[in-house]
């Protein structure tokens, strides 16, 4: 079974600031989700990468499938941004997931 | 619009007593899941679904049941087994053989009182 770890557990961060994210999975992999969940608890898919950067608006996403590990990073952060950043990596042979314990990002005005 | 829903979206049920929650999609999914998810953990996979009338057990299955019935739903039912039935349970869905198309349902908090 796959092992994901992320860091920080928590982050805090004024408004502007630039906000990396990071993923280290222990089981080489195909491809990465991040996740976002906000305070009402409802998950949103925001990126599914196998290889380089993704990008969507002031969030990109990179990973090295050599080294296991991805970057979640967002350009001029905002309040809107605060919610839970959690990263999910494939079981070898199956559609199930296994995630980290996500990042709580705080983003102050 | 195509989508995953739970209902409902907050659940309170006294100890002893069994508590089903719903998950329906319409997104033509072979595969559903359901997932726990408590306080600094990660989600934990419960059960998963790949096909009509067959499911498997996952992680943390002891106390719970499911069915599946219809492509379309994959409801959950809490037992009074589960020792520690209070969290966050989000359900979950995708095409079979693919890691694309990965939806979430917005998920039902249950409290045990």
């Amino acid at each position: 079974k796959n092992e994901v770890e992320q860091s920080p557990q928590n982050l805090t961060a004024q408004e502007g600031e630039f906000i990396t994210i990071n993923c280290s999975y222990s089981v080489g992999i195909s491809a990465l989700h991040w996740l976002q969940q906000h305070p009402g608890g409802g998950i949103v898919s925001l990126f599914m990468l196998s290889s380089g950067k993704k990008k969507h608006g002031r969030l990109i996403a990179t990973i090295n499938i050599q080294e296991k590990h991805s970057s979640l990073h967002i350009t001029a952060s905002h309040p809107r941004d605060s919610a839970v950043y959690i990263c999910a990596v494939p079981n070898f042979g199956n559609e199930k997931l296994t995630f980290g314990t996500g990042t709580r990002l705080t983003i102050i005005p | 619009d195509g989508g995953i829903t739970q209902s409902p979206k907050y659940l309170f049920r006294k100890e002893g007593q069994n508590v089903t929650l719903s998950c329906e999609q319409n997104l033509n999914h072979d595969a559903m899941y359901w997932y726990r998810q408590d306080p600094g953990q990660g989600l934990r996979l419960i059960y998963y679904s790949q096909i009509v009338n067959d499911f498997q057990k996952g992680d943390i299955a002891e106390g719970y049941s499911v069915s599946r019935e219809k492509k379309e739903s994959f409801p959950l039912t809490v037992t009074s087994a589960q020792k520690n039935p209070t969290a966050f349970y989000l359900c979950a869905s995708s095409n079979l053989g693919s890691f694309y198309g990965y939806t979430f349902g917005s998920g039902t908090r249950l409290t045990v009182v």
